[in-house]
């Protein structure tokens, strides 16, 4: 069975650009959750998509947003690129309990 | 919401000791308590979980315990190992029809050969 599947594995912007990361759930997995990891910190919950509908966001600003598609795939976007949104950016799929993390994005934004 | 506290957030221990992680949590009606490993550069994987209506739960070297009265949660690592050495998380999941996981600090585990 394959696994939670992210793109693309590194990205790097310049301040005030834009980017974007994708996300492909496991099979049957419905939700889909963002969560961004600074570098030695924790995991700070971003965003949940479920069934198409953004369920729940983190204490980020309106700059991080995104959706998720009719396949549950989903993306995410972050606008006007602050230098401390440098981070791996996780995201991770579930079924009623589990939940598993895909590999991850590096965003540097320089 | 939910608020979990881990503690905690470094523990090193010799090879062949065990090692003990401990979080709490604050809403009664989690249910669900994950626990994740995270080797440097990589992903966190789930290592071994427990739900509400179990107190213990084994996994070769790791156990999981649940007191829901107190509202805390336990790792334990037995003959541990250098290669057990990564930042572990604890999570719990609150209930009424939520799936979102709220995580731990995490605790940075070294374990000295």
């Amino acid at each position: 069975e394959a696994g939670v599947t992210q793109s693309p594995t590194h990205l790097i912007k310049t301040r005030g650009q834009q980017a974007t990361l994708r996300c492909s759930p496991i099979s049957g997995h419905t939700s889909v959750y963002w969560y961004q990891q600074a570098l030695g910190l924790g995991l700070q919950f971003l965003l949940w998509y479920d069934e198409g509908e953004e369920r729940n966001r983190g204490n980020f600003p309106p700059r991080f947003s995104g959706r998720q598609f009719p396949n549950y795939s989903s993306e995410l976007n972050v606008n006007a690129l602050e230098l401390e949104d440098s981070a791996l950016y996780l995201c991770a799929s579930s079924g009623p309990y589990e939940q598993y993390f895909g590999p991850g994005t590096r965003l540097t934004v320089t | 919401g939910e608020n979990v506290e881990q503690h905690p957030s470094t523990l090193s221990v010799q090879e062949g000791d065990s090692a003990v992680i401990k979080c709490t949590y604050s809403d009664s009606a989690s249910n669900y308590f994950p626990w994740y490993k995270q080797e440097l550069g990589k992903r966190p994987q789930l290592i071994i979980d427990i739900r509400s209506n179990v107190g213990e739960k084994k996994d070769q070297r790791i156990a999981v315990t649940l007191n829901k009265t107190a509202k805390h949660f336990s790792l334990h690592i037995t003959e541990t190992q250098p290669e057990d050495s990564a930042v572990y998380f604890c999570a719990a999941r609150s209930g009424a029809g939520s799936y979102q996981l709220t995580f731990g600090k995490g605790t940075k585990l070294s374990v000295i050969p």
